[in-house]
């Protein structure tokens, strides 16, 4: 059974401290997705990589960083968290070319900044 | 760019068909995707089109016209446990998901 995890469900942080998401796959997938998910705005990609160490930006980076230093794990980083962060945070991993779009997603994590 | 327009909200009843309309404006793209994602839940995947035509998986068929900008999203015999948001998406370097249809099934 295939499986992407999400290291919190729910988190709370103050404005300004660093949050560390992390997301794990055991599919062996090469790539790797972070989405935020709003009312009305549907899913938008923050950051994907399609390797070990490869990053590329999404539609909306500012204010995110990411971190892939093994194939089945894919952090992001918010570096000084601000409310406008407020959201659902979707971790998702497919395999490459053709199966690209057919995407595996994690639970979500769920994260207040107040 | 890509817009892609789907209807916010629908209802159906039990056992009846529903279709989902997903229209999009975009110079080019590798495939349609269509995710299911019940409230609280992560999407999953349903059906991707890159033909035009018709693609059937059991109850759940997707449907693409590249040259009218078109995808449906079509639920048969349907089920209390299909009430939940329809996500289309278009693969071009990556997936560029609709704001999703929120799907209400009563009895």
């Amino acid at each position: 059974d295939v499986k992407v995890t999400q290291s919190s469900r729910y988190l709370v942080k103050r404005t300004g401290e660093k949050v560390f998401l992390e997301c794990v796959q055991d599919m062996d997938h090469e790539n790797m997705f972070w989405y935020r998910q709003d009312p009305g705005l549907g899913l938008r990609l923050i950051y994907f990589s399609y390797d070990v160490k490869m990053k590329e930006k999404g539609d909306i980076p500012e204010g995110y960083s990411v971190s892939r230093e093994k194939k089945e794990r894919f952090s992001l980083i918010l570096e000084s968290a601000s409310t406008n962060q407020t959201s659902m945070y979707l971790c998702a991993s497919s395999f490459v070319g053709g199966g690209r779009g057919e995407q595996y997603f994690g639970p979500g994590t769920r994260l207040t900044v107040t | 760019g890509q817009n892609i327009d789907q209807p916010t909200e629908m209802t159906a009843t039990e056992g009846a068909i529903v279709q989902i309309n997903c229209t999009y404006q975009t110079s080019g793209f590798n495939g349609l995707f269509w995710y299911q994602q019940h409230a609280g839940e992560a999407p999953t995947f349903l059906s991707y089109n890159v033909l035009d035509g018709l693609e059937e998986k059991g109850r759940f068929s997707s449907f693409l016209s590249r040259s009218k900008g078109y995808s449906y999203l079509l639920l048969k015999e349907l089920q209390m446990k299909d009430s939940a948001s329809y996500l289309c998406a278009l693969l071009v370097d990556k997936l560029i998901f609709g704001t999703g249809t929120r799907l209400q099934v009563f009895p």
